[in-house]
Order: structure tokens, then C-alpha cells, then sequence
């Protein structure tokens, strides 16, 4: 069936540095790939998407590009801010209707 | 626009009790979903409903969890009876549009003793 997996965290990371959290899925068809956003506290957010092959969606500096032939969509970040600290969830919608989320992965940033 | 709407916030029970968790989605929004978060893993999810009918339920339990969604609008997710593994964050999303981006409430953090 469907998967989604993301690279174990927790990551810890100094403020300004470089960040790349890992995903890979598995889909037959031609999934939709998602990252959200869950910083303490609140609900899970909508941080970018891609919705067909070689799509890169961005926002508040993050990107991630849909590559079909690795099955991937690795979020990136090139400097990272205390800010930034939350719980990553990669996801993957496809025309079964279903969206499916991969375990999360907790980013802290170190001032 | 308001939010995705959940009560309670928080629900300690014994097991064997029953809750219920209420959800108000998005106005406007036709798909909600009903996602059960253990502890250190990502969203499964429990039911999803198009307006008032079951699109997927399958990895509902059956046996125990119940849900609604009257009128289109607002839904119920009820557990009868608890079992101490239903410890979890109960999440409520609502979406619009295909693909679907997914609107979520701040859950329902329930406790099985």
C-alpha cells in the first residue's frame, strides 16, 4: 500500500545552520506531496506542497521538490532559526482519496 | 475565516467508560476527517466523510469507535468502550478543493487509566 518515511529525528541544529529532513514514499499512481508543520502547542499547518513531478513548493524559506524518479521530497532550509523548533510530518495524497502521513520528525534549534 | 473547531481539549477516562469528541470543520468545507496521533508517530487515519457519507473507514475499529457527521456540518467520534491503547490526540481536519490541503484542529489529548 501507500507509505511515507521520514528520517528518524529528533535533529538538533545551531541557529543559521543548514537543514534537510528526509522523505521518500511509496504510491501507485501520481501522488500530491505535502509537508506540514505542528511548533508546540498548536495545531498541524500546511507548510508547502507539489502536486506533479518536478514541483518545488516553498514557504518561510523551506523547499522541497517533488522528484519522481527517486521517489523523494526532502524538505530544505538554508538557515534555520530558533523559530523553526517543531515536529516535520511529510504526507502524500493520492486518487484513493486518502492522505498519509509518515511518523514526524522533531527539529530543535539551539540559539 | 474561523478554524477548525474540537472539544474537548482534554478527557481522562477509565477504561471501559465511553467519550465523545465533537468537531465543527471549516464553513464551506464538504470532506472532514477524523485522525487518531499516538504518542511519537504521524496521523492514521480513523474515518473520512464527503458532506455526510463515509468515504473511508477502514481502519476504523469498528467494534468500539463510532462517527458521525450530521447535516454535512459538525461530527461526532465516539470510543465505547476505552481500551487503554485508544491513548492518543484525536484530530479533526476539514479540506476543500482537490488535492486536498488538510485544515486541523488543536485535537482532543485523550487518557486511558
Amino acid at each position: 500500500g501507500d507509505s511515507v518515511t521520514q528520517m528518524e529525528g529528533p535533529v538538533t541544529l545551531s541557529e543559521e545552520a543548514f537543514l534537510t529532513i528526509n522523505c521518500t514514499y511509496t504510491a501507485t499512481g501520481y501522488p500530491s506531496l505535502f509537508w506540514y508543520v505542528q511548533y508546540p502547542g498548536e495545531g498541524l499547518q500546511l507548510l508547502l506542497k507539489a502536486t506533479k513531478a518536478d514541483d518545488k513548493g516553498s514557504n518561510k524559506g523551506f523547499e522541497a521538490t517533488y522528484r519522481k524518479e527517486t521517489t523523494s521530497f526532502h524538505l530544505e532550509k538554508g538557515s534555520v532559526q530558533v523559530s523553526d523548533s517543531a515536529v516535520y510530518f511529510c504526507a502524500l495524497h493520492t486518487g484513493g482519496f486518502k492522505t498519509i502521513f509518515g511518523a514526524g520528525t522533531r527539529l530543535f534549534v539551539k540559539a | 475565516e474561523a478554524g477548525v473547531a474540537q472539544s474537548p481539549r482534554y478527557k481522562i477516562i477509565e477504561k471501559r467508560q465511553s467519550v465523545a469528541f465533537w468537531c465543527n470543520p471549516i464553513s464551506g468545507h464538504a470532506t472532514l476527517y477524523w485522525y487518531q496521533q499516538i504518542l511519537g508517530q504521524g496521523p492514521k487515519l480513523l474515518i473520512q466523510f464527503q458532506n455526510n457519507g463515509v468515504v473511508d473507514d477502514s481502519q476504523l475499529p469498528k467494534d468500539r469507535f463510532s462517527a458521525e457527521r450530521l447535516k454535512g456540518v459538525d461530527s461526532t467520534l465516539k470510543i465505547q468502550p476505552a481500551k487503554l491503547e485508544d491513548s492518543a490526540v484525536y484530530l479533526c481536519a476539514s479540506s476543500a478543493y482537490d488535492p486536498p490541503v488538510l485544515h486541523f484542529g488543536n485535537g482532543t489529548r485523550l487518557t486511558v487509566t
